[in-house]
């Protein structure tokens, strides 16, 4: 199985600010890397797929990057509607597998 | 777009078997795969199998052999049966469209998930 370790596991930030975190995968994943956010008593919702690719509807600060191994969600510029936590995914081989979470709370 | 809704029991008693469907509405479940994925209280996301419309499966090696799901394309549903659950088994389980063959390559349809409870 392909492991996936998100950092860090938490944060706290504040309104307007530059948020990152990273994902790193046991092997090479290419650009088979998934980003989801979650909030309390709901389903997850994709982001950012195949790495860089803003799925539709999603503002534009939410942004992608990285490949083989590494990579980084960044929101630019932290809302109070992106409190939440944040799971990486890869569809390189099955069994897909997520990370552990990133919990993005307020400062 | 396809809009999914689980059902089923939502207390299980140890050693039994848990059973659970998914339906689809707004379209139809052929051409894609269809995924379960739980997720225990408080923890992280778990993907268990996924089945193909046509009735191919792909289960996680580490539930394989307590899994089955089956397709049922007439009633535009699928469905999951994990038997010998235990505690551990207590979690939320979202049937999901597999990323598999979609544009996306990601889990981009969710049913807004249902709880199961294993206790006696």
């Amino acid at each position: 199985d392909i492991q996936m370790t998100q950092s860090p596991s938490s944060l706290s930030a504040s309104v307007g600010d530059r948020v990152t975190i990273t994902c790193r995968a046991s092997q090479s994943i290419s650009t088979y890397l998934n980003w989801y956010q979650q909030k309390p008593g709901k389903a997850p919702k994709v982001l950012i797929y195949t790495a860089s690719s803003l799925q539709t509807g999603v503002p534009s600060r939410f942004s992608g990057s990285g490949s083989g191994t590494d990579f980084t969600l960044t929101i630019s510029s932290l809302q109070a509607e992106d409190f939440a936590t944040y799971y990486c995914q890869q569809s390189h081989n099955t069994p897909w597998t997520f990370g552990q979470g990133t919990k993005v709370e307020i400062k | 777009q396809v809009q999914l809704q689980e059902s089923g029991p939502g207390l299980v008693k140890p050693s039994e078997t848990l059973s659970l469907t998914c339906t689809a509405s707004g379209g139809s479940i052929s051409r894609y795969y269809w995924s379960w994925i739980r997720q225990p209280p408080g923890k992280g996301l778990e993907w268990i199998g996924y089945i193909y419309y046509s009735g191919s499966t792909n289960f996680n090696p580490s539930l394989k052999s307590r899994v089955s799901i089956s397709v049922d394309t007439s009633k535009n549903q699928f469905s999951l049966r994990l038997s010998s659950v235990t505690a551990a088994d207590t979690a939320v389980y979202y049937c999901v469209r597999d990323p598999s063959g979609t544009d996306s390559g990601a889990f981009d349809i969710w049913g807004q998930g249902t709880m199961v409870t294993v206790s006696s």
